[in-house]
């Protein structure tokens, strides 16, 4: 069945580096991956999407990269903050519409 | 500027009883969608709809049920509740698929304590 994996459940960094997380789907091609922030106590919220066709896309400190060979996606926060500490989710269309990986929790230690 | 409004935020509710939870958008999207959230276990896709009067089953449908009369609300009904439907509920809508502006919108959540 088609699957998503988030393959750690967290990760800690320091403030000014670049956090990387990784998403990676098995058992089917999506036609595009998305990326959500989630904080406690609130629903998630789009920040990205990218297409097969697209190998990079950017939005201020954020850049996800979509590898379809290696069936992986990448989200990078560069220069990153305490601000930027939360829950990210990758997602992708399937056969029950959207679905989800389990998540990322980043912290940024200031 | 509403987006998607979830009532209650929070509910307790004993073995057996009944609830519904609400929905609304005001966005006019025809797509919406009702997942749970447990610990570790991300997001699950418990029914949805693409239109009025049109619902379908997802991943984990059983022990809930929806109905859309309009393209403003979802609701998502248990009928007998039961310990493993604790959890937090969240409402999400969106614009048709492979539209331009493809993504979800999402309430903020109902959580749920079945005793």
């Amino acid at each position: 069945s088609q699957k998503i994996e988030q393959n750690s459940e967290a990760l800690n960094i320091q403030e000014g580096k670049t956090a990387t997380l990784t998403c990676n789907y098995t058992n089917y091609s999506p036609a595009y991956l998305q990326w959500y922030r989630q904080d406690p106590g609130r629903g998630p919220v789009f920040l990205l999407l990218i297409r097969e066709n697209e190998k990079e896309k950017r939005k201020e400190r954020l850049k996800v990269t979509f590898d379809t060979t290696l069936k992986q996606s990448l989200f990078h926060i560069t220069a990153s903050q305490p601000a930027d500490s939360a829950t990210y989710l990758c997602a992708t269309s399937g056969t029950y519409k959207y679905i989800f990986g389990t998540g990322t929790r980043l912290k940024v230690l200031a | 500027n509403a987006g998607v409004t979830q009532t209650p935020k929070f509910r307790i509710l004993k073995i057996g009883q009944s609830m519904t939870l609400q929905c609304a958008q005001d966005m006019n999207h025809n797509y919406m969608y009702w997942y749970r959230q447990d610990p570790g276990m991300g997001l699950k896709l418990i029914y949805y709809s693409v239109g009025a009067g049109i619902t379908d089953k997802g991943e984990v449908p059983n022990g809930y049920n929806v109905s859309r009369s309009t393209t403003e609300d979802f609701p998502l009904r248990l009928e007998l509740a039961a310990p493993s439907q604790t959890s937090v509920y969240f409402c999400a809508s969106s614009p048709p698929p492979d539209s331009t502006n493809e993504k979800l919108f999402f309430g903020s959540g109902t959580q749920l304590s079945v005793l």
